[in-house]
């Protein structure tokens, strides 16, 4: 069974500072996802990442994916308040010929000014 | 990416009342359509997915005859809660995908709809 697991689940730190949330999976996967969401909004799509060594920036945020390591990371630089909302992470997975996406729990992030 | 909307946005209704929630594809023929709820503080929940022109596939324990879903045309999936309780309260999001075609397996999600029982 395709397990998903992120942490921190919560994190609180300061605008200017850098941080990584890591998101690892148990079993091979083709695609692995990272969106955020607003309180009371759906999911907005950050990076899809397709295959070992991806690498992807948009702003601040960077993603990347070791598929040897089953390991994704979400970097953070100079966090500004805007980021604050809960990131998650999902993977694909298919079982059965029926494709579904496994998600991680979420991380509740929290940048103070 | 593709855009996905649901309708509506919220709603509330007394108790056994039954509520339906349409998602629809706007920009591409949806193969696929997957219903999600998700509690406060809480992951995506998937349940159930459906396939243009088939029954849907209910993950375990989601209750078929409560959440029925219709998933008539490459556009348009419904949900309908029958009978709806307190405890069906939630926010409910859809997610379309054209799986295997132009956009692979990736899934574009809509605004969601909060359900909320009286």
């Amino acid at each position: 069974e395709l397990k998903v697991e992120q942490n921190p689940l919560f994190l609180s730190m300061q605008e200017g500072k850098n941080y990584t949330i890591y998101c690892n999976y148990s079993t091979t996967s083709d695609r692995l996802y990272w969106y955020r969401q607003d309180p009371g909004k759906s999911l907005e799509s950050l990076f899809v990442l397709l295959s070992n060594g991806a690498v992807k920036q948009e702003g601040r945020l960077m993603a990347s994916l070791d598929t040897k390591a089953r390991l994704s990371t979400l970097h953070i630089t100079a966090a500004v308040h805007d980021l604050s909302a809960t990131y998650f992470c999902a993977v694909d997975n298919v079982m059965d010929s029926n494709y579904q996406l496994i998600w991680g729990a979420g991380t509740k992030l929290i940048i103070k000014p | 990416g593709a855009v996905v909307s649901q309708h509506p946005s919220w709603v509330i209704c007394k108790s056994g009342t039954s509520v339906k929630i349409e998602c629809r594809s706007l920009d591409f023929q949806a193969t696929t359509m997957f219903w999600y709820r998700q509690f406060p503080k809480q992951s995506l929940m998937l349940m159930a997915t459906s396939n243009e022109g088939s029954k849907a596939t209910y993950e375990q324990g989601v209750e078929k005859d409560k959440f029925l879903i219709n998933h008539a045309s490459l556009t348009l999936s419904t949900l309908t809660v029958t009978s709806a309780h307190p405890e069906d309260s939630s926010f409910y999001i859809c997610s379309a995908s054209d799986l295997a075609g132009v956009f692979y397996n990736e899934q574009f999600f809509g605004p969601g709809t909060r359900l909320t029982v009286l």
